[in-house]
């Protein structure tokens, strides 16, 4: 099984709908992660969590919430969808700190029209 | 502030050539350096780090990655390449005593042809 999964793996949806990205772990870390990636410009981070109590913007949280509902589940919700919100999406996890490696769940693919 | 520059955004190469994929980076504080891989359809997953020590890494599948830091590089590089090579690399850096966010550059697409 694997250790980061996200739901759903595809989506299209209209401009204007409320959206949500679910992403679950076992592998028992602390922190979680979002972020886009879009053709050419790499992976930006979106939001990040350190514990259930501890969420964080990151370079391009606007347009989007979050939600840590527990040390293994991380939500990813926007709002109100618009088109340039149409992205691929990586959920990751991992230990503390800056040394430790990220583990990346297989992405969902927002498509928004 | 820091940030990651690939020189390339995508590499042609034929199949059992050798490859290199450049990445240079810039902070102001000590740093670790990752390579990532992601294959057609999936999740990153981590090809090698360096954290301290000896500049010359091994990771899976035959990668390696020198630190330089000198010249801010961490280039990534394999003696013969095969088709399943064929993916999108990303080399990220977080910094020393940070909270550990990663920053990733644009990533290279290599295409291995036969």
């Amino acid at each position: 099984d694997a250790d980061v999964t996200q739901t759903p793996r595809n989506r299209i949806t209209k401009t204007g709908k409320r959206i949500m990205l679910e992403c679950s772990q076992t592998k028992g870390h602390d922190r979680m992660y979002w972020y886009r990636q879009d053709p050419g410009l790499g992976l930006r981070l979106i939001y990040y969590s350190f514990d259930v109590k501890d969420i964080n913007k990151g370079e391009i949280s606007d347009g989007y919430s979050v939600s840590r509902q527990a040390q293994a589940k991380f939500s990813l919700s926007l709002e109100s969808a618009i088109p340039n919100q149409t992205a691929l999406y990586f959920c990751a996890t991992s230990e503390g700190g800056g040394r430790n490696e990220q583990f990346f769940g297989p992405g969902t693919r927002l498509t928004v029209l | 502030a820091q940030s990651v520059t690939q020189l390339d955004s995508q590499v042609p190469v034929f199949e059992e050539a050798p490859v290199e994929l450049r990445c240079n980076y810039s902070s102001s504080v000590s740093v670790y350096l990752f390579w990532y891989v992601q294959y057609p359809n999936q999740g990153l997953q981590l090809l090698l780090k360096y954290l301290s020590g000896s500049t010359l890494v091994k990771g899976i599948n035959g990668f390696e990655a020198e630190f330089n830091k000198s010249q801010t590089s961490f280039h990534l590089r394999k003696p013969s390449v095969h088709i399943s090579d064929t993916a999108e690399y990303f080399c990220a850096v977080s910094t020393v005593g940070s909270q550990g966010n990663l920053i990733f550059g644009k990533g290279t697409k290599l295409s291995v042809k036969p």
